[in-house]
């Protein structure tokens, strides 16, 4: 297990258009979180996941982004009728959900999808 | 979780020690301090966590005020490649609440 990955890396989608993004977590941890990051800002968190629940998704920034983890593994981001101002990187990370003594090493992040809606 | 305040940006020259403050005055007494780093285009990487003592790893130390108010990352031996985003974060490890990230510190090493 390398680490989280993310795919695609880069997305040039028309406005109005659908996009889906897709993040594979490390395989023993059990929480799943996304987060979107515009230019010169730090990461703004979206939504969570614990196993395949959604524990916290009133962040998400409107009725068109919508995630799912159905089986407790990987994990996809829907956001739909793109808009212009989606453009940003979209992030995942993954985590224990639980403190392990000093054995707790936080986030580990994948490198983002970076999202450009023309 | 507690709000934390970084200065925006800071220069370091290469091969000397980096110190990156944090102030976190608010911090409850079973937050964490964490530390990650985002070099550009890629996503935050943690660097080390603490909750009252100070801690060495690999990458950093991490000195903690006696009172918790503050914080110091330091990394040692700054090379061109320490070159990023560093973010102080105060959280309550393994809670409900997710990582809450500020605008953090742009560091810049410079040969």
């Amino acid at each position: 297990d390398t680490g989280v990955s993310q795919d695609p890396r880069h997305k040039i989608t028309k406005r109005g258009q659908n996009v889906t993004f897709r993040c594979d977590p490390i395989s023993e941890h059990n929480r799943l979180y996304w987060y979107r990051q515009t230019l010169g800002q730090g990461p703004e968190f979206l939504t969570y996941f614990q196993n395949e629940a959604q524990l916290e998704k009133s962040r998400l920034l409107s009725d068109r982004f919508s995630a799912e983890r159905p089986k407790g593994s990987f994990s996809t981001l829907e956001i739909q009728r793109t808009e212009q101002g989606d453009s940003a990187m979209y992030l995942c990370a993954s985590s224990l959900g639980f403190m392990e003594g000093s054995k707790n090493y936080g986030y580990t992040f994948g490198s983002g999808t970076r999202l450009t809606v023309v | 979780d507690a709000k934390t305040t970084q200065p925006p940006s800071m220069d370091c020259a290469e091969g000397r020690a980096a110190n990156l403050p944090c102030n976190h005055s608010t911090i409850s007494g079973n937050e964490y301090v964490y530390w990650y780093r985002q070099i550009h285009s890629q996503g935050p990487q943690y660097i080390i966590h603490g909750l009252k003592n100070n801690e060495t790893n690999e990458m950093a130390s991490l000195i903690i005020t006696e009172d918790r108010k503050s914080s110091t990352l330091i990394l040692p031996h700054a090379t061109l490649r320490d070159t990023a985003v560093y973010y102080c974060i105060a959280h309550l490890s393994g809670g409900n609440t997710p990582l809450v990230f500020g605008k953090g510190t742009r560091l810049s090493v410079i040969a």
